[in-house]
């Protein structure tokens, strides 16, 4: 079957920096995407993997292992308002979105 | 401002009614898709539509059905609503199936009572 994990949730400090894992097992791969999900509110996509190594935008970095089946979204200089759900998804061999649960990320002043 | 508008909001339905959750964008977008989000559960895909005309089953079809009769509109329909289809109900587009960021309305709450 088609399976992403991640965590249920992580709590960090304001200021630090956060390291958010996903792992999948999916019947072929065509990229991974985050997207970030405030509570109530849609999900707004962040970044998009499909080739192995570390995309930088900003404050947020995502980086992917292919052969590790294997990503993480790297948020630095944490703000309060970044409090919210990072939601994992890789693109199988259909060209469909097989999502995660979603990390509930907590930020603390 | 150009984006995905859903109808309703939100909606008390009482089971074995039907319903339609509307879904329209102005992006021009080919792909269109809904998904259901229920706590501790990823978005699991319900219907798509790579392009006008055409649509397919998600992971989770049953009780829903779809249609795209234009590049704009995407409704869902719930035939008999039943309790376990209580969710949140999101339409989303991208320019083209693969390779390419969804954008997501913002939603339709539902409850079947």
């Amino acid at each position: 079957g088609q399976n992403i994990d991640q965590p249920t949730e992580m709590t960090a400090t304001e200021g630090a920096i956060v390291q958010i894992n996903c792992t999948y097992q999916t019947s072929g791969f065509n990229g991974l995407f985050w997207y970030q999900q405030h509570a109530g509110e849609a999900p707004t996509f962040l970044s998009y993997n499909v080739l192995d190594g570390l995309e930088e935008k900003g404050r947020f970095s995502s980086f992917l292992s292919r052969s590790k089946g294997y990503s993480y979204l790297l948020l630095k200089e944490l703000q309060m308002k970044d409090s919210a759900s990072y939601l994992c998804a890789v693109q199988d061999s259909n060209y469909q979105l097989i999502w995660g649960a979603g990390t509930k990320l907590i930020i603390k002043p | 401002t150009a984006g995905i508008t859903q109808a309703p909001t939100s909606q008390i339905l009482a089971a074995g009614r039907s319903m339609t959750l509307r879904c329209t964008q102005d992006m021009r977008h080919n792909a269109m898709y809904w998904y259901r989000q229920d706590l501790g559960l990823g978005l699991r895909l319900i219907h798509y539509s790579n392009t006008a005309g055409t649509t397919g089953k998600g992971e989770v079809p049953d009780g829903y059905s779809v249609s795209r009769a234009n590049t704009d509109d995407f409704p869902l329909t719930l035939a008999s609503a039943v309790p376990s289809q209580t969710s949140v109900y999101f339409c989303a587009s991208s320019e083209r199936q693969g390779g390419q960021p969804q954008h997501f309305g913002d939603g339709t709450r539902l409850s079947i009572l």
